[in-house]
């Protein structure tokens, strides 16, 4: 069956540092890929998907690239704010519906 | 504005009863999905339902009931047969277009604790 596996957290880092969260997938054939980010008692929001390979996704700052020689969407950012800190959830979708990793908190200091 | 919509916020319950978590949207989505999130675990799902009148159990369906009477609404009752139902749970809705359901819509969540 379909599989996320992202980084464990937290990922702590000091604002305007480079962000690198990592997710891998297991899936049949070639799903979208998508990030999600959930802040503090709220839903998730979609940060950004990518639906083919070498597909890049970029919102806000953040980017990924779709890799299916490695079957990988790391998640990238060039300079972390303070007002990134939540957590980031990888996911794919399936047949029925989106399978997510464990999701990795990010806390980013002054 | 369009969007989902989940309430309670907040909801507290007694071993042995059964709750209802109400989930809307207004966005004219076929699917709506439930997830259960527990702390430091990504999400699992519970129901999901592409047509009104229509569902089918995800991974964790055990404990738990849905209707689809709507196309806006689909109600989760958590029962007393779930044993360990303290938990978030999300309500998502997504659109089916060029042969395949895109990203996932969520709402705000329901917190839900046994006391």
């Amino acid at each position: 069956g379909n599989s996320v596996t992202q980084m464990e957290g937290p990922v702590t880092l000091s604002e305007e540092a480079f962000l690198t969260i990592n997710c891998t997938y297991t899936a049949t054939g070639y799903p979208s890929l998508f990030w999600y980010v959930q802040y503090p008692g709220e839903g998730l929001q979609l940060l950004l998907k990518a639906t083919k390979a070498d597909d890049k996704g970029s919102n806000k700052g953040f980017e990924a690239t779709y890799r299916k020689e490695t079957t990988s969407f790391h998640l990238e950012k060039g300079s972390v704010q303070v007002s990134d800190s939540a957590v980031y959830f990888c996911a794919l979708m399936g047949r029925r519906a989106l399978t997510f990793g464990s999701g990795t908190r990010l806390q980013v200091q002054p | 504005d369009g969007g989902i919509t989940q309430s309670p916020k907040y909801l507290f319950r007694k071993e042995g009863q059964n709750v209802t978590l109400s989930c809307e949207q207004n966005l004219n989505h076929d699917a709506m999905y439930w997830y259960r999130q527990d702390p430091g675990q990504g999400l699992r799902l519970i129901y999901y339902s592409q047509i009104v009148n229509d569902f089918q159990k995800g991974d964790i369906a055990e404990g738990y009931s849905v209707s689809r009477e709507k196309k806006e609404s689909f109600p989760l009752t958590v029962t007393s047969a779930q044993k360990n139902p303290t938990a978030f749970y999300l309500c998502a809705s997504s659109i089916w277009t060029s042969g395949s359901y895109n990203e996932q819509f969520f709402g705000p969540g329901t917190r839900l604790t046994v006391l």
